[in-house]
Order: structure tokens, then C-alpha cells, then sequence
């Protein structure tokens, strides 16, 4: 059964640094998204990807995020400049009507 | 932000019993409504989905109820089985230009499935 990928499952990173997490979305998906999931809250949207384009982003989602479909296959979430405050575990999805999420990048910052 | 609550943070069921999950909203823009069974350090599994079109959606053991005036779903798991045991998520979206989705999660409620 076709999945959504990660990776890294883990990524540790001093505060400050440039991180890239990759993502591997369902084949025929044309919809991608991403969310995070601070330790104990909810899971919230960050943004929706369609077409090439963002098509919608959240608040969180500012100037430090980016997203990237470099390829035909991979999609990225940048964080420029990470702050404490952006440990979280970070999911993507991709959708044709429900959405499939993939396992997650715990991203911890130090 | 409280667009979608769901108020019990835990249900216990017994096996082979119904187990009900409900789930409150209050964003009349909500036109598409998931919900989603999360084991720790996975992802979130999709389950089932409905659009505000329909009250009913139904698939193998479970089927989602939608109740657009009390602005309320639920999901019910029947017969229960000890694998459901998991934290199940209810998630509503507006649908979006180019039909994106932007999903709004509850809390999530904690059902075990006991012996």
C-alpha cells in the first residue's frame, strides 16, 4: 500500500542552524501539506502546497519556513534560522480527499 | 483555538462492544470532516472521512455520523477490537481554493479496548 515518507525520523540541530526536512509524498497525490505537533498540543497546520504554489499557510508558517517541491518526488519543509521554540514533530501529508500523513521528523533544537 | 473539541481526553470499551467517539465544531466554513487513529511516535493513520454533503459514511467496523445543525460527529468502531486501543483524532476542514484541504485536529481522545 502506497505511503508517505520521512526523513530523518530524528534531527537534533543548535538554534540558529538551517534544517531541511524531506518528505516523500504519496505518487499520485497532487496536495501536500505540513503540520507540526508540539509535545503535548495539538496538531497544527503550517501549510498546503498545490500546483507548485503554496496555496494556503498558517501564521506559524513565516519568513523562517519555506517549502520546496525540488523534484518530482520529494518535498521539503527549510526552517532558515531554528528557534527553540520550533522543536515539534513535524508531518507531512499528501491527498487526493483524506489526507495521508507520514510518521513524522522529531526535530529537537538545542 | 478551539474550532474543534473533543471533549473526552479517554474512553474505555470492552471488547466486542460499540465504542463512540465524539467530536464538537464550531466553524460553519467546516465542510469536510476526517478522523484519524494515531499510535505513539507515528503519524496519524486515516480512518474515514465525510463531507458536509452526507450524515453518514460508513466503512467495515466503522462509520462516522454527521450532525450539521448541532454542528457534532462521531465516530462509531463496531465490534471494538483490542488493535483499536490507540488516540483517535477528529480533524475538519474548509475546503479551499483548488481544493486544498487545511485541517483543524481536536485534542484527541484515548480509547483502550479491554479484554
Amino acid at each position: 500500500e502506497p505511503e508517505v515518507t520521512q526523513t530523518p525520523s530524528h534531527q537534533v540541530t543548535q538554534m540558529g542552524q538551517e534544517v531541511i526536512l524531506r518528505c516523500v509524498p504519496i505518487s499520485n497525490h497532487l496536495y501536500f501539506y505540513w503540520y507540526r505537533q508540539i509535545l503535548g498540543q495539538k496538531v497544527e497546520f503550517l501549510v498546503s502546497f498545490y500546483n507548485n504554489e503554496i496555496s494556503e499557510k498558517s501564521e506559524i508558517f513565516d519568513d523562517q519556513f519555506s517549502v520546496e517541491r525540488p523534484d518530482g518526488s520529494n518535498f521539503t519543509l527549510k526552517i532558515r534560522s531554528t528557534k527553540l521554540e520550533d522543536s515539534a514533530m513535524y508531518f507531512c501529508a499528501s491527498s487526493e480527499q483524506g489526507q495521508f500523513f507520514g510518521p513524522g521528523t522529531r526535530l529537537t533544537v538545542l | 483555538d478551539q474550532q474543534v473539541k473533543q471533549n473526552s481526553p479517554s474512553l474505555s470499551v470492552q471488547e466486542g462492544r460499540i465504542s463512540i467517539l465524539n467530536c464538537d465544531y464550531t466553524n460553519s466554513m467546516f465542510d469536510y470532516f476526517l478522523w484519524y487513529k494515531k499510535y505513539p511516535a507515528e503519524g496519524p493513520t486515516f480512518l474515514i472521512s465525510i463531507s458536509s454533503i452526507k450524515d453518514k459514511n460508513e466503512d467495515g467496523r466503522f462509520t462516522v455520523f454527521l450532525n450539521k445543525s448541532a454542528k457534532h460527529l462521531s465516530l462509531h468502531i463496531v465490534p471494538s477490537q483490542p488493535g483499536d486501543s490507540a488516540v483517535y483524532f477528529c480533524a475538519a476542514s474548509p475546503i479551499l481554493l483548488q481544493g486544498a484541504q487545511k485541517l483543524v485536529f481536536g485534542q484527541g481522545t484515548r480509547l483502550t479496548i479491554n479484554p
